[in-house]
Parts: C-alpha cells; structure tokens; sequence
C-alpha cells in the first residue's frame, strides 16, 4: 500500500497561475480532506470529502476548488494563485472513525 | 464551532517527562487526537482519545477530560528525536465534523 500519495512535491507559481495539486489514497478511505498549514497558524481546513462526489467547504476555501468522482483521488484547483496562497498543502484520509493519514505535503510558492 | 488551545513552544531536558496541555471548546465531541509532526514532514498519529481517562503507548500516554473539555500527552524518557511539533485535534459530531479541527501545535525542544 502507498498510503496517501501527493503531487508535486514543490511548487512555484507567478501569480495569476492556475494549478491543480494531485492528491491519491489507496485505503479505501471514504474521508479524505485538504488542509494549509503555515507558520504559527496549525493546520486549517480547506475542503472536505465524504466520499464520490460530495464535497464541502472548511475553514478557509476561498480561492480553491475540489472534486471527488472516486474514492481514489481528491484533486485541489487552485484557480488563480495568490501570493497569500504560498504555504504547504497537506491532504488527507481516513474512515470518519479514526486517524486520518496524511501525504507528504506539497511545499507552494507563490511569487 | 471548535475553539483549541495549546501551549506555542516547550522545553525539556533528554531523559526528562514532560506534558502538553490542550484545552477545547467544542459544539459537539467525537474524539480527541494527538499527532507528532517533525519539522518538513507530515503529522504522524500518536494517540486517540474519546472516554475519559488515560491510555497508554510505551512511552506516550494522552489523558482525557470530557466535563473539562482537557487533555494532555505525556512522553516520558525525552529522547533528542522527540524534538518536534505536537498537535492536539478535535472530533466534532455528524457530517463535516468527523473531519478533526486542529490547534496551532506546541513545539517541543529537547535538550541534552
């Protein structure tokens, strides 16, 4: 099993930029879900899944858009980046009952 | 919604206990996790709590208050690779609130 898999490790965008940061588990996790985190601020929620084609919005989704047309991948679009966009992105899964599994992050800049 | 506190940063000496506190304000409670997440990596799973009382994991424990809305880990034996950032996460009921909120972490320095 590979867990939860994320992609691009780094990433670096001029601002206007669009991009979509790939996220994959193969644990048949109904839960999976998008959070930032940046220095001094833990870890805040984007969005959500609880399964194929449901999603919702966290803590903090403005500027950001999700899909989930399988169990497997939970892609975020980041439709027009945004210097207060730079931070590491962590997605995550799990079964609604216990721990969630995080991927090992994407690191974005914004310039 | 969910309101957590933790302490920002601790100290400790190797070999030494040390304990972190969170506290929590919540509409609904579900569970109360612990993660360990070492500076550039991704969070680890420590403990979860969702009675009251203590559970224990080597050298890890976490303690649960319910009434109190409080827990704590416990990491006894401090080992150098200790050195990292705990987080404290929250379990809210139904829907949405499966998915934990978290706190902002404690940083934690072991020392020689």
């Amino acid at each position: 099993n590979a867990g939860v898999t994320q992609t691009p490790k780094f990433q670096v965008l001029k601002t206007g930029q669009s991009m979509t940061l790939q996220c994959a588990q193969d644990m048949n996790h109904e839960y999976m879900s998008w959070y930032r985190q940046d220095p001094g601020m833990g870890l805040r929620l984007i969005h959500y899944s609880v399964g194929a084609g449901i999603t919702d919005q966290g803590e903090v989704p403005n500027g950001y858009n999700v899909s989930r047309s399988t169990t497997e991948d939970f892609p975020l679009r980041l439709l027009s980046a945004a210097p207060s966009q730079t931070s590491v992105y962590f997605c995550a899964s799990g079964t609604g009952y216990n721990e969630q599994f995080f991927g090992p992050g994407t690191r974005l800049t914004v310039l | 919604g969910q309101n957590i506190d933790q302490p920002t940063e601790m100290t400790a000496t190797e070999g030494a206990i040390v304990q972190i506190n969170c506290t929590y304000q919540t509409s609904g409670f579900n569970g109360l996790f612990w993660y360990q997440q070492h500076a550039g990596e991704a969070p680890t799973f420590l403990s979860y709590n969702v009675l009251d009382g203590l559970e224990e994991k080597g050298r890890f424990s976490s303690f649960l208050s319910r009434s109190k809305g409080y827990s704590y880990l416990l990491l006894k034996e401090l080992q150098m690779k200790d050195s990292a950032s705990y987080l404290c996460a929250v379990r809210g009921e139904g829907g949405g609130s499966y998915i934990p909120t978290f706190g902002r972490g404690t940083s934690l320095i072991v020392h020689p």
